[in-house]
């Protein structure tokens, strides 16, 4: 069946520091995929999202692009903040979901950064 | 706006009691969705809706049971409690054409004694 794989956490960053989450999925057809936060406390909220190969999403300075190729949604931001600290969770759309809305999310990654 | 309302968020029960987790959106929302995180095993499906009277199994639905009589309701109700439904439950909402953009509520944890 359909999954994805996030690399483990947690990632501890300098603020400013380079971030690069990797995700990866296995999927029949053609799924959308998504990058989800959850901040400490609180339900997930989506971060970004791609629905077709080589789409880039983008939103708060996070980027992520859809490649087909090597099956991969990695989630990157140039400079990260203190604010940033969050769990992020990589989904994909169910195979056959267009009419559920049916997501399969991956274990999630912690990230901390530090002052 | 409220959004995805769930209640409570914690409680404790002891083995073999039952329970129900309240959920509503105020969104008129088709699609709703239970799932359960575990500490690193991302979120897994228990039970979703497509509308009112409409529901269906998801990943993880044993043990569970869930009824949607409104569009705006949709409890999941715990029968004869075991220390594996120890988790935190998200109820979570979308609207009829958006494919992916799920609306959570913040979340219900339950631990099991």
């Amino acid at each position: 069946g359909d999954s994805v794989t996030q690399m483990e956490g947690p990632v501890t960053l300098s603020e400013e520091a380079f971030l690069t989450i990797n995700c990866t999925y296995t999927a029949t057809g053609y799924p959308s995929l998504f990058w989800y936060v959850q901040y400490p406390g609180e339900g997930l909220q989506l971060l970004l999202k791609a629905t077709k190969a080589d789409d880039k999403g983008s939103n708060k300075g996070f980027e992520a692009t859809y490649r087909k190729e090597t099956t991969s949604f990695h989630l990157e931001k140039g400079s990260v903040q203190v604010s940033d600290s969050a769990v992020y969770f990589c989904a994909l759309s169910d195979h056959g979901s267009s009419n559920t809305g049916k997501l399969i999310f991956g274990q999630g990654t912690t990230l901390q950064v530090k002052p | 706006n409220a959004g995805v309302t769930q209640t409570p968020k914690f409680r404790i029960l002891k083995i073999g009691q039952s329970m129900t987790l309240q959920c509503t959106q105020d969104m008129n929302h088709n699609y709703m969705y239970w799932y359960r995180q575990d500490p690193g095993m991302g979120l897994k499906l228990i039970y979703y809706s497509v509308g009112a009277g409409i529901t269906d199994k998801g990943e993880v639905p044993n043990g569970y049971n869930v009824s949607r009589s409104t569009t705006e309701d949709f409890p999941l109700r715990l029968e004869l409690a075991a220390p594996s439904q120890t988790s935190v439950y998200f109820c979570a909402s979308s609207s009829r054409s958006g494919v992916g953009e799920l609306f959570f509520g913040e979340g219900s944890r339950l631990t099991v004694l």
